[in-house]
């Protein structure tokens, strides 16, 4: 069983349109992360938070710790938004352990 | 700040070979940690190290082995290496409880 399942798997979309990527996870955590990894490979944090919602530019993090899930939004999308993003939790007893989700490849079409 | 580097960026082995990744950082990160990314899979922990003179085996220990050399560097060894272990290996530092910062990563073929 994977403790952080993400849907969907694979996202195409058109350049403007209104983006939703979701998380769910089944342990106890002490933080949620999105991360966002390029085609080049290279990873890079993109949130982490641990209740309410989060905005950089045109992304916005949510969670909801009741239900186990959190989304990730992206207003106005473009193609440079085209990459993997990955969901990961790290344990509530143990910092330094985190659980990653699979990743959902998002497409941005011109 | 280079952030966290890795070398090499490829690397092709035969089975039996061995070699090490080097990675390092340079943000004073109490904890560093070796993951590997197969197509289809999320990342998977292979070891970690809380701080300088400690290492954790995670997920996918068997086969590797690590030394956390001082508080910058953090090598991964693979002593025999086998088709199984093609991946690509990223190396990530962070003071718990913050985000991680991933270096660049390996990507390894064994034949």
């Amino acid at each position: 069983k994977n403790e952080v399942e993400q849907s969907p798997q694979n996202l195409t979309a058109q350049e403007g349109e209104f983006i939703t990527i979701n998380c769910s996870y089944s342990v106890g955590i002490s933080a949620l992360h999105w991360l966002q990894q390029h085609p080049g490979g290279g990873i890079v944090s993109l949130f982490m938070l641990s209740s309410g919602k989060k905005k950089h530019g045109r992304l916005i993090a949510t969670i909801n710790i009741q239900e186990k899930h959190s989304s990730l939004h992206i207003t106005a999308s473009h193609p440079r938004d085209s990459a993997v993003y990955i969901c990961a939790v790290s344990s509530l007893y143990n910092f330094n352990k985190f659980y990653f989700g699979s990743g959902t490849k998002l497409n941005v079409k011109p | 700040n280079a952030g966290v580097t890795q070398t090499p960026k490829f690397q092709v082995l035969k089975t039996g070979q061995s070699m090490t990744l080097q990675c390092a950082q340079d943000m004073n990160h109490n904890s560093m940690y070796w993951y590997r990314q197969d197509p289809g899979m999320g990342l998977r922990l292979i070891y970690y190290s809380a701080s300088e003179g400690t290492t954790d085996k995670g997920e996918v220990p068997n086969g590797y082995n690590v030394s956390r050399l001082n508080k910058r560097e953090f090598s991964l060894r693979l002593e025999s290496a086998a088709p199984s272990q093609t991946s690509v290996y990223f190396c990530a530092s962070m003071t718990p409880p913050y985000e991680q910062y991933f270096g660049p990563g390996t990507r390894l073929t064994v034949t």
